[in-house]
């Protein structure tokens, strides 16, 4: 199995809404990424895990709430969102946290009511 | 910070005409420098990568060059063909104790022309 993937593939939410993202992978990768991709943009990279810690933050707001369980799996808890956080959500998973190639899932497209 | 910058923005070219982007990084110490194609309402996928212990590499109509001294690395693509239009993005990344950067540039639409 060579694919990430995700869940929902829409989401839309009002802002005192709490829901999560989900994304799994099953290469045995050890780091897993979350990334933001506006429309006609380059992803931003928003959280780093390595063999299931939190390993890099962006400096993301609070209201984005990261959780790995497993290797296999990571999660993005959502809170009190805001219209402008609107997008792609990527989840993306590599060999480790170095120079390897990402494995990107289709995203969830995130809309923010 | 650090920044990865992309041109063109835009790129039309006919079918079997070569095309070429270019990207240029600030972080002297990137090491990873990976290319992704992003077609319409897909995920981002990689093309080609090249680290920075190497000058060029080449996968059959793909090839990228890495210039250190200038901070700068280019996409090539030979014979283009209309499945080849896309967004692409390059990326630096930079590894070290306690440092981990994955930088995207702006993107490059290439279009094409049958």
């Amino acid at each position: 199995d060579t694919e990430v993937t995700q869940t929902p593939k829409h989401l839309v939410m009002g802002m005192t809404n709490k829901k999560s993202l989900k994304c799994e992978q099953h290469m045995g990768h050890r780091a897993m990424y979350w990334y933001k991709q506006k429309a006609k943009k380059p992803p931003e990279l928003m959280f780093v895990y390595s063999y299931e810690k939190l390993s890099i933050n962006e400096s993301v707001p609070s209201r984005f709430s990261p959780e790995c369980p497993n290797s296999s799996l990571l999660n993005l808890h959502l809170h009190a969102l805001q219209p402008e956080d609107s997008a792609l959500y990527l989840c993306a998973s590599s060999q480790g946290r170095g120079s390897y190639e990402q494995y990107f899932g289709p995203g969830t497209r995130l809309t923010v009511t | 910070g650090e920044n990865v910058e992309q041109h063109p923005s835009t790129l039309s070219v006919q079918e079997g005409d070569s095309a070429v982007i270019k990207c240029t990084y600030s972080d002297s110490a990137s090491n990873y420098f990976p290319w992704y194609k992003q077609e319409l309402g897909k995920r981002p996928q990689l093309i080609i990568d090249i680290r920075s212990n190497v000058g060029e590499k080449k996968d059959q109509r793909i090839a990228v060059t890495l210039n250190k001294t200038a901070k700068h690395f280019s996409l090539h693509i030979t014979e283009t063909q209309p499945e080849d239009s896309a967004v692409y993005f390059c990326a630096a990344s930079t590894t070290g104790s306690g440092t981990y950067k994955y930088i995207f540039g702006t993107g490059t639409r290439l279009k094409v022309l049958a």
